[in-house]
């Protein structure tokens, strides 16, 4: 079945530093991705949806300066965090739907950790 | 492992109850959630239930868990063509982060 691939799954960096965390649609084409965010203890919440060839869309109070997202393939989105800060420490995870939106692939996530 | 199943699709009338199945391995999970993805729109998160609980309603909908069972069902009320849609069931047990479903289609016919 179709698979959605996101790394790295964990990455430790230190503070004011970027960090790059990549989303691969494996055997289909995805015009669109999502980025999400999920705090402990917290649901997942949207950050922003990536579109292959245009500008992503940001929701609101996300900061779009410091999380950039870039979709630059059919089969890739990245998200850098920029300057990254403790509080930024989080676990971010993307999803691809296919084509008609039939069904939504998620990728394993990628725990963020700013020291 | 974790895993958490989902039957793939519902179909319904306007103005029908619509209820649609979920169930789940981990019987530590603190909190089942309920997520909504609308045609190109990321999801969103409808309701959720925290483990101590049997049911919760909120207006239109009203989610069961049957802990025995780990068995989670949402029911849409009074369903509208606006309800179709892409819904994920999702477990988080302490600790760990959220394990989806594969999400079921609900459509809605007039």
């Amino acid at each position: 079945g179709a698979v959605v691939s996101q790394h790295p799954s964990w990455v430790i960096c230190k503070s004011g530093t970027s960090v790059k965390i990549e989303c691969r649609s494996l055997d289909f084409q995805a015009t669109t991705m999502f980025w999400y965010r999920q705090f402990p203890k917290q649901s997942l919440m949207l950050m922003a949806t990536s579109n292959e060839g245009s500008k992503a869309t940001y929701e609101q109070g996300v900061e779009k300066d410091k999380f950039l997202i870039n979709h630059a393939s059919l089969t890739l989105s990245t998200l850098t965090v920029t300057s990254a800060h403790p509080e930024d420490s989080s676990f971010y995870i993307c999803s691809a739907p296919r084509i008609l939106n039939t069904e939504a692939f998620f990728g394993q996530g990628t725990r963020l950790t700013v020291v | 492992g974790e895993d958490v199943e989902q039957s793939l699709f519902l179909s319904v009338r306007e103005g029908d109850s619509s209820v649609i199945n979920c169930t789940y391995t981990d019987s530590s999970s603190t909190y089942l959630y309920w997520y909504k993805q609308e045609p190109g729109a990321g999801l969103q998160l409808l309701t959720y239930i925290f483990s101590n609980m049997d049911m919760k309603q909120d207006q239109r909908l009203t989610v069961l868990l049957n802990k025995k069972d780990k068995h989670l069902s949402l029911r849409i009320a009074d369903t509208q063509t606006g309800d179709s849609a892409i819904y994920f069931c999702a477990e988080s047990p302490p600790g760990s982060t959220l394990t989806f479903g594969k999400g079921t289609m609900l459509l809605v016919s007039p």
